[in-house]
């Protein structure tokens, strides 16, 4: 079965200072797909980034951008220039791409920017 | 544009009593539809899924139901509520172009306290 592991219950950056958030997955599968989200105090989700395994270029969104290291089976996010708007917890997500397409999640990272 | 609706946002019941949780899709057709439960301070666990009208899979045996009456609504359902159905519950969406790049969205979700 797929798991998704985050190793950091909680990380702390200075404001305009650059964190990067590790998570580590599980899989027996060649071709799948990763996800960051975001979860504000609001509780929505929201997607910050994705990447499709069988690209070897890691994504970047502005400020946010991803190590990919598939043989290490290692997904981890950077966030540069950090804002105070960045605070939230982040989850790290792994697609199944047969049948239905099925999100398996990380326990997520609690993100702390300090002004 | 595509928007999901996520109803009520708030609810507390008691031990033993109904649940009915709405979730409705607009913009598209023919979505993947998901259900969501994520407990205090963890990431989030799939408890159903649908591909179509009447098509439901269950990810984990639990006190919960689905239905999907309409091609854009999803209803989770319960008989009798535990303490344990205590979380925050998040329909998700996927369709079209969104399916094909795998990227699923999100609700606002629904806080459900059961006393």
């Amino acid at each position: 079965a797929q798991t998704v592991t985050q190793s950091q219950p909680e990380m702390s950056v200075q404001e305009a200072e650059t964190v990067t958030l590790s998570c580590t997955y599980d899989t027996s599968e060649s071709d799948y797909y990763l996800f960051w989200y975001k979860q504000p105090p609001s509780r929505q989700m929201i997607l910050v980034i994705r990447q499709e395994a069988y690209k070897q270029q890691n994504a970047t969104e502005n400020r946010f951008s991803v190590n990919f290291q598939k043989a290490a089976k290692s997904f981890s996010l950077k966030i540069s220039d950090s804002q105070l708007g960045d605070a939230a917890m982040y989850f790290c997500a792994y697609l199944i791409i047969q049948g239905a397409q099925k999100l398996v999640f990380g326990q997520g990272t609690r993100l702390t920017i300090n002004p | 544009s595509q928007t999901i609706h996520q109803w009520p946002a708030t609810l507390v019941q008691p031990v033993g009593s109904p649940l009915s949780l709405e979730c409705t899709v607009e913009g598209t057709s023919n979505p993947n539809l998901y259900w969501y439960r994520q407990a205090a301070g963890r990431g989030l666990q799939l408890l159903f899924y649908s591909v179509g009208i009447g098509q439901i899979s269950s990810e984990v045996p639990q006190n919960l139901s689905a239905s999907r009456p309409q091609d854009r609504q999803f209803i989770l359902s319960s008989k009798k509520l535990l303490l344990s159905d205590s979380g925050f519950y998040l329909c998700a969406w996927t369709s079209g172009p969104d399916r094909a790049k795998n990227i699923q969205y999100f609700g606002a979700g629904t806080r459900l306290s059961v006393l």
